[in-house]
């Protein structure tokens, strides 16, 4: 049982670059999360996916796109990288219920672009 | 305004004593209120969650929610130096969480 699963775990992007990170759950979790962390701003929701195909804006969406492409993977997509996303972006998994919403959280990418 | 803000710190305690970390939350309608521990360059853990208002006992943890004010603080007895990290306050408005900014703590051998 690995819980959250996240790839890269670190990644180095050029302006302009493109590149996918990749989340995975074993938990059989209905909600899935994308969250990036900076100094001082705490966690950020970039996009969420309630359950499998849904997907829903965040806090701070602009600049990137989600799949959830089944139940257990949903991937985050920077389409044209700027060094404001530099940031580490952590995953999290939750099923929602009575008294049973808590996250578990992946290890986290660690991402620069130059 | 922010959804959930928490005191900023750094907070120092010596080994052994009581830390004390609060948060206050904007929405009323918030359902869950979670503390989550993020040592340094790792993902963050969860300590305690909280659904109802009163106090919550686990261990040396003691999460207390006061809706009416709302308020979620945390409690931690005989603090020891493998406490020390930032402590994130999170709550559930729905199918989204938001997060304070977290609170650091030391605590001091």
């Amino acid at each position: 049982n690995a819980g959250v699963t996240q790839t890269p775990k670190f990644q180095v992007l050029k302006t302009g670059q493109s590149m996918t990170l990749q989340c995975a759950q074993d938990m059989n979790h209905n909600s899935m999360y994308w969250y990036r962390q900076d100094p001082g701003m705490g966690l950020r929701l970039i996009y969420y996916s309630a359950s499998e195909g849904t997907t829903d804006k965040g806090e701070v969406p602009n600049g990137y796109n989600v799949s959830r492409l089944n139940k257990r993977e949903f991937s985050l997509r920077l389409e044209s990288a700027a060094p404001s996303q530099t940031s580490v972006y952590f995953c999290a998994s939750c099923r929602i219920g009575l008294d049973t919403d808590t996250q578990y959280f992946g290890p986290g990418t660690r991402l620069t672009v130059l | 305004q922010k959804e959930v803000e928490q005191n900023s710190g750094p907070l120092s305690v010596p080994e052994g004593a009581i830390a004390s970390l609060n948060c206050t939350y904007s929405d009323r309608g918030s359902q869950s209120f979670f503390w989550y521990r993020q040592y340094s360059g790792k993902s963050p853990e969860l300590i305690m969650s909280i659904y109802s208002n009163g106090d919550k006992e686990d261990g040396r943890f003691t999460a207390q929610l006061n809706k009416a004010s709302q308020y979620v603080s945390l409690l931690i007895r005989d603090s020891q130096p493998s406490d020390s990290a930032t402590y994130l306050c999170a709550v559930n408005t729905g199918n989204q969480f938001y997060f304070g900014t977290g609170t650091s703590l030391t605590v001091i051998p």
